[in-house]
């Protein structure tokens, strides 16, 4: 049960941009920092983006993260073959006291 | 840098509990994380479970509150997950993280609920 809602794909040919967004409520987004994560099938999640917009080391700067109000979202620039993943945004939910989901997004380089 | 491992109980009859656990290497249970359960139904998206800090507080989906323990041992440097009266709704990969930074994840393990 997603309480973070996000659109079930996107796609973009290589070297375009994508945007993902995510969108909750006062009590998660609006009141807390969003993650990012990227999971290729069949494999854990990897965090991409924490605190709304720092990317942990490893990660290209390619991705960036922003949030504005209850809403949050995550940009693919210069897309490469090896973006194409499920994306998942999350947050800590202070009515739930508890860490949710996004409902992913997958992500096809055309 | 720390690695995380999921036992693998495989198969779980409905009804019957589910047992798991998460044995932490390369560093303390005691250490300041905040140690988590995950799981990720067959193409379905991401569920918390529910967590526990080194502190021993621990905070539940309400959604699974009612059949979920989570718990350490840290003699063995694992944290576990218990989760009773499963059903086929239960049927996902279980992952084990820590959802303080730096994060970690196990590789995740198959769960299935059949009889």
């Amino acid at each position: 049960q997603s309480v973070l809602t996000q659109p079930p794909s996107a796609s973009g040919a290589p070297g375009q941009r994508v945007t993902i967004s995510c969108s909750g409520s006062s009590s998660n987004i609006g009141s807390d920092t969003v993650n990012w994560y990227q999971q290729v099938p069949g494999t854990a999640p990897k965090l991409l983006i924490f605190k709304n917009n720092q990317r942990p080391s490893g990660v290209p700067d390619r991705f960036s993260g922003s949030k504005s109000g209850t809403s949050a979202s995550l940009a693919i620039s210069g897309l490469q073959s090896e973006d194409e993943a499920e994306y998942h945004c999350a947050a800590w939910d202070d009515s739930l006291n508890g860490y949710v989901f996004g409902t992913g997004t997958q992500v096809t380089v055309l | 840098q720390l690695q995380l491992q999921e036992s693998a109980p495989g198969l779980v009859k409905p009804s019957e509990t589910l047992s798991l656990n998460c044995t932490v290497s390369g560093g303390s249970l005691r250490s300041s994380y905040y140690w988590a359960w995950i799981r990720q139904p067959p193409g379905k998206g991401l569920e918390w479970i529910g967590s526990i800090y080194s502190s021993g507080t621990t905070y539940y989906n309400p959604s699974l509150k009612s059949r979920v323990t989570i718990f350490e041992d840290t003699s063995k440097n694992h944290f576990s997950l218990k989760l009773s009266s499963v059903t086929a709704a239960d049927t996902a990969v279980y992952f084990c993280a820590t959802l303080s930074m730096p994060q970690f994840w196990g590789q995740g393990t198959v769960v299935t609920v059949s009889s």
